[in-house]
């Protein structure tokens, strides 16, 4: 069965610093797909980003970066010079490739940037 | 493209009254429709998957007659509570897959919740 675990339930910083958000996953596919989500307090969920199993290549999109290892079965997710917008839940997800494709979210970590 | 709107947005019945959450897909056809529901500072639980044409495949603990699942079209599901009770009150979300993004950048569309209070 697909899991996610965030072992992060809350994580403060100071505006600027650099924060990652860790991911850790179990599946028994070879096929499947992770995501991040932001949730701001209005409570509806934002896409950030989507990665398959066969694409290890890290990304970066603007302040934002993903780093995934399947060999250690983690997708961590890293905001450079954080902003206080950036404050929210955010939740990772996992969706096995053949099947069901149900997203299975992890328990999310609230980030809170201060000024 | 692949917006999901998901109506009303914030709901107040009496308990013991049946509330209908809608999900519709507004610029794509879905299939598949997921229902979640997410507690105060918990996670989305996923509660069924819902499949256009067929019954809907519910999570373990997840009560069928309570949480009625209708996908008759490939654009609309819904959720009803039935004889709602204070303990249901939460933030139900749906969402739906998006095949024409499905091996693309977007796989899965969300709407933006309903918040339901039973008193």
């Amino acid at each position: 069965a697909q899991k996610v675990t965030q072992a992060q339930t809350e994580i403060s910083v100071v505006e600027k610093e650099d924060v990652t958000l860790d991911c850790v996953y179990e599946t028994r596919d070879t096929t499947y797909y992770l995501f991040w989500y932001k949730q701001p307090p209005s409570g509806e969920l934002v896409f950030l980003i989507r990665r398959n199993s066969f694409d290890e290549q890290n990304e970066i999109s603007g302040r934002y970066s993903w780093n995934f290892q399947k060999s250690t079965s983690s997708f961590n997710f890293t905001i450079t010079a954080s902003q206080v917008v950036d404050s929210a839940v955010y939740f990772c997800a996992l969706s096995e490739g053949g099947g069901s494709e149900k997203l299975v979210f992890g328990k999310g970590t609230k980030l809170t940037v201060n000024p | 493209g692949a917006v999901v709107s998901q109506h009303p947005s914030r709901v107040i019945c009496k308990s013991g009254t049946s509330v209908k959450i809608e999900c519709r897909s507004l610029d794509f056809q879905a299939t598949t429709m997921f229902w979640y529901r997410q507690f105060p500072k918990q996670s989305l639980m996923l509660m069924a998957t819902s499949n256009e044409g067929s019954k809907a495949t519910y999570e373990q603990g997840v009560e069928k007659d309570k949480f009625l699942i209708n996908h008759a079209s490939l654009t609309l599901s819904t959720l009803t509570v039935t004889s709602a009770h204070p303990e249901d009150s939460s933030f139900y979300i749906c969402s739906a897959m998006n095949p024409i993004h499905r091996q693309g950048k977007y796989g899965y569309t969300f709407g933006s919740g309903t918040r339901l209070t039973v008193v």
